[in-house]
């Protein structure tokens, strides 16, 4: 079954504890992208990635970091979480943008809460 | 950051009848236009990607059209469902960079 896959679903952590939220899609696409959603807010993207060590800030990277050293996964990683990062997060894949648009295929969200 | 907005923020519609919802888009550089139909307590799927404009999608009761020179998008419900309640959200690629911004939805709820 094609998917995207994130965990953990579920998150409580403490202000200053990294922490990494793993994704992980089937469909060889090269793109992937990580978004937080707020209330009121609509899903906002963090950062995206084109392809395999390719990647790019995306309208708000502010405390995240990402790798993309396979095509098939995309971590989202928080050095120093802080309560402002509490938040439903996505990570979503497609293929690339070129001559065409692709749709995204989102994955099931982490809810993070940052004490 | 580029400017997409949607109208209303939210809409409550009798069962039966019908509804649309805009998409307003910068109009310069146009590349694409996503809609994605998202249900409470479940991710985002995929509708309609439209390019052309005047374009025209349709998916059984939902349809969308494209007015890529004015910089909208209209979605139509027909024959309102309560499986369509949820949240419609658009989405803008930006051309050149490859980001992609959303608008902050309509929420739909359908009244039986």
């Amino acid at each position: 079954e094609a998917q995207v896959t994130q965990n953990p679903r579920y998150l409580i952590t403490v202000t200053g504890k990294k922490l990494t939220v793993t994704c992980s899609q089937n469909m060889n696409h090269e793109y992937m992208s990580w978004y937080r959603q707020d209330p009121g807010l609509g899903l906002r993207q963090i950062y995206y990635s084109m392809n395999v060590e390719v990647t790019d800030k995306g309208d708000v990277p502010e405390g995240y970091k990402v790798s993309r050293k396979e095509k098939r996964n995309f971590p989202l990683i928080l050095e120093s979480p802080s309560p402002n990062q509490t938040s439903l997060y996505f990570c979503a894949s497609s293929f690339r943008y070129g001559p065409q648009s692709y749709e995204q295929y989102f994955g099931p969200g982490t809810r993070l809460t940052v004490t | 950051i580029l400017n997409v907005e949607q109208s209303p923020q939210s809409l409550h519609v009798q069962e039966g009848d019908s509804t649309n919802f805009t998409c307003s888009f910068p109009s310069s550089n146009f590349y694409a236009l996503h809609w994605y139909r998202w249900e409470t307590a479940k991710s985002p799927e995929a509708l309609f990607v439209m390019t052309l404009n005047g374009d025209e999608k349709k998916k059984g009761r939902i349809s969308a059209t494209l007015n890529t020179k004015e910089g909208y998008s209209y979605l139509y419900i027909k024959g309102s469902q309560p499986e369509d309640s949820a949240t419609y959200l658009c989405a803008f690629p930006n051309f050149g960079n490859e980001k992609l911004t959303f608008g902050t939805g309509t929420r739909l709820t359908i009244i039986p």
